[in-house]
């Protein structure tokens, strides 16, 4: 168990729809990545928060948002789903801002768009 | 920005067989360079990091190399196990940078 808490673990929607996902990092870590896992993909980063300010921007999509709040947990936002997002979405933290160490994963939330 | 290539995308290897996985990065400000072991289901979990002060570096049957000059580095898993069979993530990153970019993964199955 790494300590980073996903939820929901599946979730089955229609295209047009939106979502929410949501991540508490481990106790301590400030920093929270998120990644998309598409069909045979590797991780595609998306965005990082630290302590509540957005840190930096990868490929995410303009229908994508997300944000930390002061209790540190984080929420990707996916709107205006379209099939080809569907994906195993992960969160990780880590204690600090720059990226020296380890990287916990939680163990995703798996979207599939019908 | 960084690119990150990994080879071979599957490997299968007999146990007790050696097994390598190899990446070579773009950037050479990159300093920062993970192995993550993805089994079904889970997410990744970090089983060893090399940093570029370092050529190699060793854990029980784990071992990574970095060559920086050629900018690339690799995995080696000697021994292996049945349970060694997951998915294998490289990356690398800088160490003021807010994320790390991955492979595209190695999917290793070990044959009893």
């Amino acid at each position: 168990d790494s300590g980073v808490t996903q939820t929901p673990k599946h979730l089955i929607t229609a295209t047009g729809q939106r979502v929410t996902l949501r991540c508490s990092p481990r106790s301590g870590d400030l920093s929270v990545y998120w990644y998309q896992q598409s069909l045979d993909q590797g991780l595609q980063f998306l965005i990082h928060y630290y302590n509540g300010e957005e840190r930096a921007k990868g490929n995410i999509l303009e229908r994508f948002s997300a944000q930390q709040f002061p209790d540190l947990h984080s929420e990707l936002n996916l709107s205006s789903l379209e099939l080809g997002d569907s994906a195993l979405y992960f969160c990780a933290s880590s204690v600090k801002a720059a990226l020296t160490g380890e990287l916990f994963f939680g163990e995703g939330s798996r979207l599939t768009v019908l | 920005g960084e690119n990150v290539e990994q080879h071979p995308s599957t490997l299968s290897v007999q146990e007790g067989d050696s097994a390598v996985i190899k990446c070579t990065y773009s950037d050479s400000a990159s300093n920062y360079f993970p192995w993550y072991k993805q089994e079904l289901g889970k997410g990744p979990q970090l089983i060893i990091d090399i940093r570029s002060n370092v050529g190699e570096k060793k854990d029980q049957r784990i071992a990574v190399t970095l060559n920086k000059t050629a900018k690339h580095f690799s995995l080696h898993i000697t021994e292996t196990q049945p349970e060694d069979s997951a998915v294998y993530f490289c990356a690398a990153s800088t160490t003021n940078a807010g994320k790390s970019t991955f492979g595209d993964g190695t999917t290793l199955t070990v044959k009893p």
